[in-house]
């Protein structure tokens, strides 16, 4: 079955570490790839998206997100987090570029100790 | 708990025809967010209840799209008449406090043909 998994429930750095979260997925092939961060309180937006090219992606608030075919993963990263950056991060995928078979991971909780 | 249930998994029809998505919270919560995802626009929020009321529906992309939630466990977004551009998986969500995270169901997958 199709799945998406972020083994990290919940993880916790220091304002100024360095940050990755981790995906993974089980496709036969390369899925279309997200990450989408939810602050508390507000609704999700996207960070940024993998569909082709070249496998480290930049997105929006200096994240990034390197594709790993090998093996099957997609973490994002951040140089630097900022106490803002406390939020919830969800990983999705999607099997075609129809927007069909959208898949979730259950996302990881981060805490930013000041 | 079995987690946000969402039906029918797979949704095929004609243009012109209504179409009713529903959903059922995880038991307590009470915020449920209905989403619409596409490739092109992304995931885009359509509307949120608070307390089965609804708190903010200006996603809603246009008068053929209704939301209800006459309960606490139980939502439908309808579509009428329905159109082919409104093809896209619609995502129901739901969590407990504002501050924890969503518990998103399994979505449903819209084709109109």
């Amino acid at each position: 079955a199709q799945s998406v998994t972020q083994p990290d429930i919940h993880i916790t750095v220091s304002e100024g570490a360095s940050l990755e979260l981790r995906c993974n997925y089980s496709y036969g092939a390369t899925p279309y790839l997200f990450w989408y961060v939810q602050s508390p309180g507000q609704g999700l937006q996207l960070l940024l998206k993998y569909f082709s090219g070249d496998t480290l992606v930049q997105g929006i608030k200096g994240f990034e997100a390197e594709f790993k075919r090998s093996q099957s993963s997609f973490n994002l990263r951040k140089p630097s987090v900022h106490w803002s950056d406390a939020a919830e991060y969800f990983c999705a995928v999607s099997l075609d570029n129809y927007g069909q078979n959208f898949v979730f991971g259950p996302g990881t909780r981060l805490s930013v100790l000041p | 708990d079995a987690g946000v249930i969402q039906s029918p998994r797979h949704e095929v029809t004609e243009m012109g025809q209504e179409v009713t998505l529903r959903c059922k919270p995880i038991s307590g919560h009470n915020s449920l967010f209905w989403y619409r995802q596409t490739m092109m626009r992304g995931l885009e929020l359509l509307i949120y209840f608070n307390n089965n009321v609804p708190i903010d529906d200006s996603g809603m992309p246009e008068d053929r799209f209704s939301a209800k939630m006459p309960n606490a466990s139980f939502s439908t977004l309808k579509i009428q008449p329905s159109e082919p551009r409104d093809s896209a998986v619609y995502f129901c969500a739901s969590r407990g406090d504002v501050y924890e995270k969503l518990f998103f169901g399994s979505g449903t997958q819209l084709s109109v043909l």
